[in-house]
């Protein structure tokens, strides 16, 4: 399986800002996947990136939000744009294996203030 | 709408107390059921694929095994190392490889 790395950690914003968050694995990869966990709740997807192409979001979420960058099949960032408090959350980046099934990263752990 | 209810929501077992964690899907079209552990402050950690009907996967003291509406996750003689929280997922045959979560089984072993 894939080693998935993820910066930050962790972070603690303000309401209004925006922040980055990186995604890398040890490997090439066809298809990248970022998910939102909220606090007690289960993951849900954000957006599926692709190499070379836009990002495919799901409803409910918008490009202006949550854009999404793929510059090569080793690394993706995921924005968190003009953020309030309900954007506190841990964000979660995964890649597809050989079996159709995913590999996640440790995730970022998000607070807005 | 693909839907995934998992139940219990909590449960608290001793150790060597078998039992077993249920999730139930509604999907249009499945091509895969996943297993996934998840210990605080970390990412799933993948566990199983089913794929059809009567499948079943082992893996130590686990068991996960499928049906047309339902996959159980079975764990025996588990050990308080098994703490953690169970999440069951399904992926559509439309869209692009999309997991689906269930809410989870928060698990706890007591020694």
């Amino acid at each position: 399986s894939a080693v998935i790395s993820q910066k930050p950690s962790r972070d603690i914003c303000q309401r209004g800002t925006s922040l980055t968050i990186q995604c890398q694995v040890d490997s090439q990869v066809t298809m990248m996947f970022w998910y939102r966990q909220q606090p007690g709740q289960s993951l849900t997807l954000i957006a599926t990136a692709n190499q070379g192409s836009e990002a495919t979001y799901e409803s409910g979420f918008v490009i202006d939000k949550f854009p999404i960058s793929r510059p090569n099949l080793t690394f993706s960032t995921l924005t968190v744009s003009n953020m309030s408090p309900e954007d506190s959350s841990i964000y979660l980046c995964s890649v597809d294996g050989q079996y159709n099934e995913q590999f996640f990263g440790p995730g970022t752990r998000l607070t807005v203030l | 709408e693909d839907q995934v209810t998992q139940s219990p929501e909590a449960l608290r077992l001793q150790e060597g107390e078998s039992s077993s964690l249920n999730c139930s899907y509604t999907v249009s079209g499945l091509r895969g059921l996943f297993w996934y552990r998840q210990d605080p402050g970390k990412g799933p950690e993948f566990l199983f694929t089913l794929y059809s009907a009567g499948e079943e996967k082992e893996k130590e003291r686990l068991k996960a095994t499928l049906t047309k509406k339902e996959s159980f996750l079975h764990i025996t003689a588990p050990k308080p190392e098994d703490s953690a929280t169970y999440l069951c997922a399904v992926q559509p045959t439309q869209g692009a490889q999309k997991l689906v979560f269930g809410q989870g089984t928060r698990l706890t072993i007591n020694p």
